[in-house]
């Protein structure tokens, strides 16, 4: 999920098909973790969230996973429609100086083809 | 939707004058937070509130100013802009600061 210089990783999938976006975060420490979706000229919506005591969240059409061994994180969709046509990136909750800051990654574009 | 707006959603804006971006939520939530937002970079924390008159700074604070005299509004002021803050602006609220955050639909500011 992360990007190099100004371009987004980008996925593309076909209607219906599962979408599998990943996460690389770099702090051990962290405990608690988030999916947004943004749309186009949007604010970023809350989709999903982890917290480290858990290796796998689902809600509907949606799984995370959290893999803390190698510091990854996953979120699927299931039967990808047009509408999930957005940017998606994650975020850790991150300790730092003594207070807790939530980190984002720079995102991942989904294409969803019809 | 959480009960979050900005204002105002769009602003063009010239180099040296002042600007101030409000947020107001009806959650009655105790954090508020600016971001920026740019290509490349992500979301950048600004400065963030937890609670009445309590501000912080985030990681790119250097030209901008917040003040919060009420728990539902939140604002982000820069003195004097320039075009390096032509960015899109983006105000969020969680209840503790280990939660989940919640985001308004952003103010696009564009510095002339």
């Amino acid at each position: 999920g992360e990007s190099v210089g100004l371009h987004l990783p980008t996925l593309s999938v076909q209607e219906g098909d599962n979408s599998i976006i990943n996460c690389a975060y770099s702090n051990s420490a962290s405990d608690y973790f988030i999916w947004y979706k943004q749309e186009s000229g949007k604010g970023p919506q809350f989709i999903i969230d982890i917290r480290s005591n858990m290796d796998k969240r689902q809600g509907q059409r949606v799984t995370v996973l959290l893999n803390k061994t190698v510091k990854h994180l996953s979120l699927q969709i299931a039967a990808t429609q047009p509408g999930d046509s957005a940017v998606y990136f994650c975020a850790e909750n991150r300790e730092k100086g003594g207070s807790e800051k939530l980190v984002f990654g720079k995102g991942t574009k989904l294409t969803v083809n019809p | 939707d959480a009960g979050i707006t900005q204002s105002p959603r769009h602003k063009v804006t010239e180099t040296g004058t002042p600007v101030t971006l409000r947020c107001h939520q009806t959650e009655n939530h105790r954090y508020m937070y600016w971001y920026r937002q740019d290509p490349g970079h992500g979301l950048r924390l600004i400065h963030y509130s937890y609670g009445v008159k309590d501000t912080d700074k985030g990681e790119v604070s250097d030209g901008y100013s917040v003040s919060r005299s009420k728990t539902e509004d939140f604002l982000l002021t820069l003195e004097s802009a320039t075009s390096s803050q032509t960015s899109v602006y983006f105000c969020a609220i969680s209840d503790r600061q280990s939660d989940t955050q919640y985001f308004g639909p952003g103010t696009r500011l564009t510095v002339l």
